[in-house]
């Protein structure tokens, strides 16, 4: 079935910029997504990218996907400490209406 | 508008009691989902509906759990005789239409229903 990975856990320093990382398997994944998740939160869309692009630019986030190697990328610059959260790699694929997620990296800004 | 609401928003009960979790979807929003995150883990689909077809239940883990959506608009998600492993945060999501082929819809999350069965 399908499979997405991601780092568990990632910290940096506050005005550096975070690179989280994520593979998946489907080889007919159509979309990709980012979410982010804050304590007691639910989970808040950050941006998506179709199969077709290989990278995304909104605002301080750079998504860039290496189809061939099934890599999606996700880069914060300047990282705040309002972006500390848990942040998850999605796909959906050809006939599937579900999204696929990986267990979520746990992003930490120190000060 | 409204976002996608969940109730309730925390849920306690003993082992082999049934619980109902409810998911109001935002207004006009066709497709639903229901989906599980267990602690420290990712998403697990659950069920989706979409309008009127029937309701894609592969995700379901096992014959407890069950789910309506009536009226095209609110869901419930039922787990019968509860175990501990079904301890969870439960996730409703909504989108306009359900994704197809050279389309997305973007899914919009409610803040969840944590779970924990004693």
């Amino acid at each position: 079935g399908e499979d997405v990975e991601q780092s568990l856990f990632l910290s940096v320093r506050e005005g550096d910029s975070s690179v989280i990382n994520c593979t998946y398997t489907d080889s007919s994944s159509t979309y990709l997504y980012w979410y982010k998740q804050e304590p007691g939160a639910g989970l808040q869309l950050l941006t998506y990218i179709f199969s077709n692009m290989d990278m995304k630019q909104d605002q301080r986030l750079t998504v860039l996907l290496n189809k061939k190697d099934k890599h999606l990328s996700l880069r914060i610059a300047d990282t705040q400490t309002g972006d500390s959260a848990i942040y998850f790699c999605a796909e959906s694929g050809t006939g599937r209406r579900a999204l696929t997620f990986g267990s979520g990296t746990r992003l930490q800004v120190q000060p | 508008g409204a976002g996608v609401s969940q109730s309730p928003s925390n849920k306690v009960t003993e082992k082999g009691k049934d619980v109902e979790l409810r998911c109001d979807p935002i207004s006009g929003h066709t497709a639903l989902y229901w989906y599980r995150q267990r602690l420290g883990q990712g998403l697990e689909f659950l069920i989706y509906f979409q309008g009127n077809s029937a309701p894609d239940k592969s995700g379901l883990p096992s014959d407890r759990f069950s789910a309506e959506r009536t009226g095209g608009s609110v869901s419930t998600l039922t787990i019968q005789r509860t175990q501990q492993e079904d301890s969870a945060v439960y996730l409703c999501a909504s989108s306009l239409r359900a994704s197809a082929l050279g389309r997305t819809d973007t899914q919009y999350f409610g803040p969840g229903t944590r779970l924990t069965v004693l």
